[in-house]
């Protein structure tokens, strides 16, 4: 399996302009994630979907942030307007969801996003 | 209160050296799992190992040990003869099941850096 997958690598945009991160979970897992990395607030989470259906957003942290999951293979978190505050590392991961396997989370690479 | 506290912040330790990382976590939960992640610095989120509540067994692999004690609510993580690969954040995580679903909850992690 080629695990979970995150594009772009790196993200260098201007403030004010939209940014689109990317990320195809692993085949199979029910639960897509999305984390935000930065060094003052640790791993954050933003939001998670289960089935493809969003379940918890309220780690987002403001209207500027949405996420799409079209179907099982493929997720989007979008930023518009950009601002440099949101400059961070974006980390997609899935799982199995149900307890009793204890499923640890699989992470993608991270996309670092840079806004200047 | 935190659900998972990992109290240091930064170790600096001299190859070949043991050194322990400590986590300290709080769940009412009777069933949980208990996780390491490394995140070395390419960045990407590495899983080293998961417990469940039930299991307290130490656990060895290679050089590193992990020291799960229910009564303290701790699992800590020993790496001993530390090498420069060691050099990383690790984190240490716990999982909950919310609604048939593990809520992860990571610590704020440890930065350990291995000198030559």
């Amino acid at each position: 399996d080629a695990g979970v997958i995150q594009s772009p690598r790196h993200e260098v945009t201007e403030m004010g302009q939209e940014v689109t991160l990317r990320c195809k979970p692993i085949s199979g897992h029910d639960y897509l994630f999305w984390y935000r990395q930065t060094m003052m607030r640790g791993l954050e989470l933003l939001i998670y979907f289960n089935n493809n259906v969003p379940i918890d957003d309220s780690g987002m942290p403001e209207d500027r942030f949405s996420a799409k999951m079209p179907n099982a293979s493929f997720s989007t978190l979008k930023i518009q307007p950009s601002e440099p505050r949101d400059s961070a590392v974006y980390f997609c991961a899935s799982s199995l969801g149900r307890q009793e396997f204890g499923y640890g989370y699989t992470f993608g690479s991270g996309t670092r996003l840079t806004v200047v | 209160a935190q659900k998972v506290t990992q109290a240091q912040t930064e170790i600096s330790v001299v190859e070949k050296e043991d050194v322990t990382l400590d986590c300290v976590y709080e769940t009412r939960d009777t069933t949980y799992y208990l996780f390491w992640y490394k995140q070395p610095p390419s960045g990407e989120l590495v899983f080293l190992i998961r417990r469940n509540s039930f299991d307290e067994q130490n656990e060895i692999s290679g050089r590193y040990s992990w020291n799960f004690q229910k009564s303290t609510s701790s699992f800590n993580f020993t790496i001993t003869a530390s090498q420069v690969v060691d050099s990383a954040v690790y984190f240490c995580a716990l999982s909950e099941a919310i609604d048939n679903f593990n809520k992860f909850y990571f610590g704020s992690g440890t930065k350990l850096n291995v000198k030559p």
